[in-house]
C-alpha cells in the first residue's frame, strides 16, 4: 500500500512568494495532521483534521497560514506571504483513532 | 493538560553498549504510548506501540520499551546498540478520552549519536 505522499519533496522561494503543500493521506485513515519540524522549535503540530473537518489549528502561527481538506485524499497547506522564518520541513501524517501516525517524508521548505 | 517528558536531549554511545531513554508522561487516564525514531534526513517512523496487554513491548530492530503504569513510564531500551541506530527518538502518547481532542502529545526527542 502506497503511504502518505507529500509534494513538492523541496521548495526554494523568495520571501513575499506563496507556498502550497500538499498531501495525500492513506487511504481509509479519518485523521489528516500537519506538523512542522525546525531544528530551533522541533517538532510542532499546526493543525489536525478529522473526517475533512478541522478540529484542532491553534499551533497555525499566524494568518499567514491557512490549511485546506476538500476531500478525504488531499490536503493542503498554504502559506502566503512566505517569510524566511518558515523555512522548516514540513510533515503530514495520517492515522486512525489509536494514535499510531503514518508520517510523509516530508517537504523542505526555504524562504529565501 | 497532557503532557510527555524526554529526560535526555542527547545521548552519545559507543557501538555495543546498551540504551535507555527515559519518558514520563501526565494523563491522569487510559493512553496508547509510541516510540517514534527518526534518522537523519528522514521522516517519522514507528518504532513500537503498546495499547494494552504486556507492558514489555517489543519493536523493530531489537528495540523494547516497557509501560510502567505506576510510575508513568514508558522507557525505551536496547541491549546493544549500532552506529545505524543514530537517530532521533521521539516518544508520544494519546490520551483514550473518548470523545473530545485527539490528544497525541510528543516528547521534545532525545538525539542518540552511536560512536563506532
Amino acid at each position: 500500500d502506497a503511504g502518505v505522499i507529500q509534494s513538492p519533496r523541496h521548495e526554494v522561494t523568495e520571501m513575499g512568494q506563496e507556498v502550497t503543500l500538499r498531501c495525500k493521506p492513506i487511504s481509509g485513515h479519518d485523521y489528516l495532521f500537519w506538523y512542522r519540524q525546525t531544528m530551533m522549535r522541533g517538532l510542532e503540530l499546526l493543525i489536525y483534521f478529522n473526517n475533512n473537518v478541522p478540529i484542532d489549528d491553534s499551533g497555525m502561527p499566524e494568518d499567514r497560514f491557512s490549511a485546506k481538506m476538500p476531500n478525504a485524499s488531499f490536503s493542503t497547506l498554504k502559506i502566503q506571504p512566505s517569510e524566511p522564518r518558515d523555512s522548516a520541513v514540513y510533515f503530514c501524517a495520517s492515522s486512525t483513532g489509536t494514535g499510531e501516525l503514518f508520517f510523509g517524508e516530508g517537504s523542505r521548505l526555504t524562504v529565501l | 493538560a497532557q503532557s510527555v517528558s524526554q529526560h535526555n536531549h542527547h545521548v552519545i554511545l559507543s557501538e555495543a553498549a546498551s540504551l535507555e531513554l527515559g519518558c514520563n508522561y501526565s494523563y491522569g487516564g487510559t493512553v496508547n504510548l509510541f516510540w517514534y525514531v527518526q534518522y537523519p534526513g528522514q521522516h517519522l517512523q514507528l518504532l513500537l506501540k503498546y495499547f494494552s496487554g504486556d507492558p514489555l513491548v517489543k519493536g523493530i530492530k531489537g528495540f523494547e520499551a516497557e509501560f510502567i503504569k505506576s510510575k508513568f513510564s514508558f522507557n525505551l531500551r536496547k541491549p546493544s546498540v549500532q552506529w545505524s541506530d543514530t537517530a532521533e527518538y521521539f516518544c508520544a502518547v494519546k490520551g483514550r478520552s473518548g470523545a473530545g481532542s485527539y490528544q497525541l502529545t510528543f516528547g521534545k526527542g532525545t538525539k542518540l549519536s552511536v560512536i563506532p
